[in-house]
């Protein structure tokens, strides 16, 4: 099947820096993206989702992008802090698709520097 | 957002034995349930489709008589691993399927570490 896929496995950041993860995607037909946070030994903690017909979506420190053109994906995340280091996942789906299954990319580890 | 409740946490048994794992939707109801398996510092793999009333519906080389899927409730999906052995040793995950704003968001639960000696 078609694959999500990250470019960068590991981002170590300063605390207080912004911080950007990135994942492509290779099903053009997908149209529903939901980033997912998930830390060491827990369950992925839903952060934020974007609808194909939006370019841009914001929630408290945290901004996702979507650029169709390019099938490109990427999580914003302002002032960075400690608590934000985890292993970020995107996930896409078709929101009609019956079998409601989610893909997820490969994940990115987000290393936040003191 | 909805809570996903995941019991146990971590489990640990003999080669041979059967390990039930229960995923619960604390505050919703929640039609499909998804169990995924998690190797150390890889993605999330879906096992199967858990479909309240109905059988499940399993991904392409799970064993369905090996993980066995039951969705009596609109709030509660069980997995048993049946006659674990150390290969099955990983993280299982369970979600719920809720509806949202632009598709279906699926809630995750804690996870269930399963370690078969």
């Amino acid at each position: 099947g078609e694959n999500v896929g990250l470019h960068l496995p590991t981002l170590s950041v300063q605390e207080g820096d912004n911080s950007i993860i990135n994942c492509a995607y290779s099903n053009s037909a997908s149209d529903y993206f939901i980033w997912y946070k998930q830390e060491s030994g827990k369950g992925p903690q839903f952060i934020i989702d974007i609808r194909s017909n939006m370019d841009k979506r914001q929630g408290q420190r945290v901004t996702v992008l979507l650029n169709k053109t390019v099938k490109h994906l990427s999580l914003q995340i302002a002032a960075t802090q400690p608590g934000d280091s985890a292993v970020y996942f995107c996930a896409e789906t078709l929101a009609m698709d019956s079998s409601y299954k989610l893909i997820f990319g490969s994940g990115t580890r987000l290393l936040v520097r003191p | 957002g909805a809570v996903v409740s995941q019991h146990p946490s971590r489990v640990i048994c003999k080669s041979g034995t059967s390990v039930k794992i229960e995923c619960r939707s604390l505050d919703f109801q929640a039609t499909t349930m998804f169990w995924y398996r998690q190797f150390p510092k890889q993605s999330l793999m879906l096992m199967a489709t858990s479909n309240e009333g109905s059988k499940a519906t399993y991904e392409q080389g799970v064993e369905k008589d090996k993980f066995l899927i039951n969705h009596a409730s609109l709030t509660l999906s069980t997995l048993t691993v049946t006659s674990a052995h150390p290969e099955d040793s990983s993280f299982y995950i369970c979600s719920a399927r809720v509806a949202g704003l632009g598709g279906n968001i699926q809630y995750f639960g804690a996870g269930t570490r399963l370690s078969v000696l």
